[in-house]
């Protein structure tokens, strides 16, 4: 079965600062796909960046970026100048068919 | 353009009685999956739909549970004889073709059910 870890139940960053987000996973499957989403207080959930497995080059967006190693099963999430805005609960999932794993989640907090 | 739309956000039911939550998809998406997420947890997959079927319901609970795409109106969730172990945030996602990582799946709001 396919599972999805968060060991970084919080985590905390000074605005303008870089901070790294872990998620490791397994899975059986050769080909799939690797999302964050992040979940601010209004409780909905967006899509931050989205990796396809067969893809070596890491996935970016904006300030967002991946670090994303296939061997090591290792899938984190790297925010850059960080915001306020940024402050929000952060899943990382692993498609398994067609539906979604998701990890526990990382708080992220910002401090100004 | 207007997103997944869930409905109602916060329902509140005693204990025995039912709950209907209501998921309009993305105008044009055909696909609807339905996930539950219990306090301080992950979303965990219940149920994959598409119009008038349903083709995943692996995660859904084997009693009380039920899952509709109607070929008109919105998908519903349904519970019967809710119990407090019910009370979490239910998401609707939707796709415009099968998901699997390949089509991004929009969620939205989420509804919190609380059970008293």
């Amino acid at each position: 079965a396919q599972t999805v870890t968060q060991s970084q139940p919080e985590m905390s960053v000074q605005e303008a600062e870089t901070v790294t987000l872990s998620c490791t996973y397994d899975t059986s499957e050769s080909d799939y796909y690797l999302f964050w989403y992040k979940q601010p207080p209004s409780r909905q959930m967006i899509l931050v960046i989205r990796q396809e497995a067969y893809k070596q080059q890491n996935a970016t967006e904006n300030r967002f970026s991946v670090n994303f190693q296939k061997a090591a099963k290792s899938f984190s999430l790297k925010i850059s100048d960080s915001q306020l805005g940024d402050a929000a609960m952060y899943f990382c999932a692993l498609s398994q068919g067609n539906k979604l794993v998701f990890g526990a989640g990382t708080i992220l907090r910002v401090k100004s | 353009n207007a997103g997944v739309m869930q409905n109602p956000r916060h329902l509140v039911r005693r204990r025995g009685q039912e709950a209907r939550l209501r998921c309009s998809p993305v105008k044009g998406h055909s696909h609807v999956y339905w996930y539950r997420q219990l306090p301080e947890e992950g979303l965990k997959f219940m149920v994959y739909l598409q119009k008038e079927n349903i083709i995943d319901e692996s995660g859904m609970p084997k009693e009380r549970f039920s899952a509709e795409f109607p070929k008109e109106g919105p998908s519903i969730l349904r519970i019967q004889q809710v119990v407090r172990g019910d009370s979490a945030a239910y998401f609707c996602a939707s796709s415009p073709l099968q998901g699997g990582g390949k089509n991004i799946q929009y969620f939205g709001a989420g509804t919190r059910l609380s059970v008293l």
